[in-house]
């Protein structure tokens, strides 16, 4: 257990839908940093929120956003889902700095589009 | 931005010693981390660099020279188990250390084979 928590751990869902995926940062991080994983894109940095604030934006659709709640934990909601949706999005936490061990993953959510 | 850049694919024998490299390009430089990644699973920390010159721990060791833009990642008497996805991940130079994003290579597929 690397102290960062997802859930759920799977979700199918239909095109068209919204979903929301959940994460728990590992205590003591402010951190929290949301990741797509396709097969053929590795993966791909999608925001980051630092103690409740956004902080950064990768390569997030207009469709996707996300939060962070003042207890830290994050929701990431995706809308309008699309079959090229299908992935595994992780969350990661980190301290301040991402120190010497850069990110904490969850053990990630696996979203299936039919 | 970052570019990075690895091996798609990697296969050993058990017992062997492998090297997997990662060049980069990046716009600023604070640091190269190296996770591995079971099929399915999350991302784990195996090593950081930050200055030049070799890192050891254990079995694995792992090289930077910044100058050329260049890591490895050295895993020594390999095991089954070896057998995963290695990501080379690149932090850039932040003005506030609070705010790193790590950047991901694809990643190496390693198979280790009897």
């Amino acid at each position: 257990d690397s102290g960062v928590t997802q859930t759920p751990k799977h979700l199918i869902t239909a095109t068209g839908q919204r979903v929301t995926l959940r994460c728990s940062p590992r205590s003591g991080d402010l951190s929290v940093y949301w990741y797509q994983q396709s097969l053929d894109q590795g993966l791909q940095f999608l925001i980051q929120y630092y103690n409740g604030e956004e902080r950064a934006k990768g390569n997030i659709l207009e469709r996707f956003s996300a939060q962070q709640f003042p207890d830290l934990h994050s929701e990431l909601n995706l809308s309008s889902l699309e079959l090229g949706d299908s992935a595994l999005y992780f969350c990661a936490s980190s301290d301040v700095g991402a120190t010497n061990y850069g990110y904490t993953f969850g053990s990630g959510t696996r979203l299936t589009v039919v | 931005g970052q570019n990075i850049d690895q091996p798609t694919e990697m296969t050993a024998t058990e017992g062997a010693i492998v090297q997997i490299n990662c060049t980069y390009q990046t716009s600023g430089f604070n640091g190269l981390f190296w996770y591995q990644q079971h099929a399915g699973e999350a991302p784990t920390f195996l090593s950081y660099n930050v200055l030049d010159g070799l890192e050891e721990k254990g079995r694995f060791s792992s090289f930077l020279s910044r100058s050329k833009g260049y890591s490895y990642l050295l895993l020594k008497e390999l095991q089954m188990k070896d057998s995963a996805s290695y990501l080379c991940a690149v932090r850039p130079r932040s003005g506030n250390s609070g705010y790193s994003t790590l950047t991901f290579g694809k990643g190496t597929m390693l198979l280790v084979s009897p």
